[in-house]
Parts: C-alpha cells; structure tokens; sequence
C-alpha cells in the first residue's frame, strides 16, 4: 500500500465525452504526475504538478489537463475522448524534487473509450 | 532524453536468483538508475535506485557497472510474488519526471 489512491477504479465512457479522473496524495508529498499506459506498454509520462502548478508536460495533446489542489489531491482531465484514450491512467506522488526521491504510484483507473 | 533496454520477458525457477538486465548506453553522469515493478492489476512500484555504487534493500540488490552503460536488478531468492513487469529508468538530476522514459520493461515469470 502506496497510501495513495484513485477514483474511480474502473470506467467505460463514449467517444467524444469528457472524463475527470482523481487521485489522493500520500500526505507531505507535494508534486504528483500522471501517467497513461496502454495495454502491454510502459506509463506514459502526461503532466506533473507542483504545489498547484503545472511544472512539465509530456507529448499530450492540450485535451488532456489537471488540476493541483492545496491538499495536493490532484485531478486529470480528458476532453473529446478518443478510442485510442482507452488504458490505465495512474498518478504517482513524490515527495520532493531530489534525483533520490521515489514515486508513490496509485493502482490507477483504467478508462475504456467505446 | 536516456533510454533503456531490456529484455521483454525472463523465466526463473522459484527460490533461485534472478538477474535482470538493463542497458543505458547513453546515460549521463547525473542521472540515476532506478527500477519499478509492476505486479498484476496494480501500479508500478519502487525498487531500488542508485547513481554509480552497487546498492542493496531489503528487496533487492542492484550492480551498476563500472562505466555505468548498464545495470543489473538482483532478485536472491524469487518467489511467486514477484512475478512482475520489472522497469529500469533514468531519472535526471534535475526536471522531475518529464525527462524519464518507461519502456516496456521486462515481464518475470517465476516457475513454482
């Protein structure tokens, strides 16, 4: 147990809808990322949040977005959902900036797009 | 941006060591090593990490060769538990994770 957590677990959404995944930050960690992972592939870095502020992006289009909240719960969202959008989307936190620092993964949400 | 290579798939017998490799051919003097695994049906989580010395944990051992161009992840002892996708990344010295690529990883099968 990371301590961190997603919701929901699972869903099943329609092509072209929007869709807001959440994630809880273990406590004390301030930044977290997101991640896409298709069937039988690695994550897929999409973006990273400091202390509310969007502070790298991966190739995403701007479709994709998030949120940073004080507690540093954060939230993805996805717009005009496309087939290809279908995987398992996980958040990781971290505690800091250091090359040291590990992330905390949650068990994802896995979104299917019909 | 580093990138790794691994083997897709490895198979070890329950109870005997494991070794997985990696190659970082193009790793820089700052980034350090670090493996995730991913078991079934969860998110990825941490192993161990290092920069040039050789570390060990309480899961596993990592040897990081001399001109660091590659590592190996040393499981001792497998058990069914660690059946996994085992990835090895690079992670900067600085800019957080948007400079780190995952590949594929390597799946472990562990035979009872």
């Amino acid at each position: 147990e990371t301590g961190v957590t997603q919701s929901p677990t699972h869903l099943i959404k329609t092509r072209g809808q929007q869709v807001t995944l959440r994630c809880s930050s273990q406590s004390g960690h301030n930044t977290v990322s997101w991640y896409q992972q298709a069937l039988g592939q690695g994550p897929q870095f999409i973006f990273q949040y400091y202390r509310e502020e969007e502070n790298g992006r991966g190739n995403f289009p701007p479709r994709f977005s998030g949120l940073q909240f004080p507690n540093y719960s954060s939230e993805l969202n996805v717009n005009a959902l496309e087939l290809d959008d279908s995987a398992l989307y996980l958040c990781a936190t971290l505690r800091g900036a250091e090359p040291t620092d590990t992330q905390y993964f949650g068990p994802g949400t896995r979104l299917t797009v019909l | 941006d580093a990138k790794t290579t691994q083997p897709n798939s490895m198979e070890s017998n329950e109870e005997e060591p494991v070794h997985l490799p990696c190659n970082h051919s193009t790793i820089s003097g700052t980034d350090y090593i670090h493996w995730y695994r991913q078991l079934p049906s969860q998110g990825p989580e941490y192993v161990i990490h290092g920069l040039t010395s050789n570390v060990n944990n309480r899961m596993a051992s990592l040897a990081i060769a001399e001109d660091r161009k590659s590592s190996t992840l040393i499981l001792h002892r497998a058990t069914l538990r660690d059946a996994a996708v085992y990835y090895c990344i690079l992670r900067p010295h600085s800019g957080g994770y948007q400079k780190v690529t995952f590949g594929i990883g390597t799946k472990l099968q562990v035979i009872p």
